[in-house]
């Protein structure tokens, strides 16, 4: 079990750049779920997919964000344009039923 | 308002017991209370999770009384090893970030 893989583990960019994160699931796992972690705000779910379809993106901040889960093995979350404000740890989980059961170890961005 | 509390951090020696407890007003009736573990530069780690009165297994038990507005994570006889964040997640309904909530996590240090 390869568990759920991020990547890029780090990401460095300048503001107003497109940032593409990417994440594989573990195989045979229907839920996917992106979380954003800051120091002021804790884990905050971004969107939670099912069977590859979004159930619930009322976490993701604004326009600017955007995911997407083409099929079962990969899915990915898009910045654009990336501000300042967007940098933090963001993770991606994956689970067989509705709760995250199985974390990524995440990609930091800082956008500078 | 959809609101989990638990203390910012916790100290405590090798060898003895560490409970850490979680507030949660109004989480959904026919849910888990589930618990993380996170290490510095990795995604949160399922500990456990319950339902109602306790729930143990080979790393922790959970305590959830009747009311289910608190829950209790129990760890027995910790090492040096169980230094970690030790998030709690709940579901409420309506939350405006989503139905699945996160504390803000427990900083617990063991010291020798």
């Amino acid at each position: 079990d390869a568990g759920v893989i991020q990547s890029p583990r780090h990401e460095v960019t300048e503001m107003g750049q497109e940032v593409t994160l990417r994440c594989k699931p573990i195989s045979g796992h229907n839920s996917l779920f992106w979380y954003r972690q800051t120091m002021m705000r804790g884990l905050e779910l971004l969107i939670y997919f099912n069977n590859n379809v979004p159930i619930d993106d009322s976490g993701m901040p604004e326009d600017r964000f955007s995911a997407k889960m083409p099929n079962a093995s990969f899915s990915t979350l898009k910045i654009q344009p990336s501000e300042p404000r967007d940098s933090a740890v963001y993770f991606c989980a994956s689970s067989r039923g509705p709760k995250p059961q199985h974390f990524g170890d995440g990609t930091r961005l800082s956008i500078l | 308002l959809a609101k989990i509390t638990q203390p910012i951090s916790m100290d405590s020696y090798e060898g003895q017991e560490v409970n850490i407890t979680c507030s949660h007003n109004n989480i959904a009736t026919n849910d888990y209370i589930t618990w993380y573990q996170q290490f510095p530069s990795q995604g949160p780690r399922f500990i456990i999770q319950g339902y109602k009165t306790k729930v143990t297994n080979e790393v922790a038990s959970l305590f959830i009384p009747a009311d289910r507005k608190s829950s209790t994570l129990s760890l027995p006889r910790v090492s040096l090893s169980d230094t970690a964040v030790y998030y709690c997640l709940a579901v409420f309904y309506g939350g405006s970030q989503g139905n699945l909530i996160f504390g803000k996590g427990t900083k617990l240090s063991v010291k020798p």
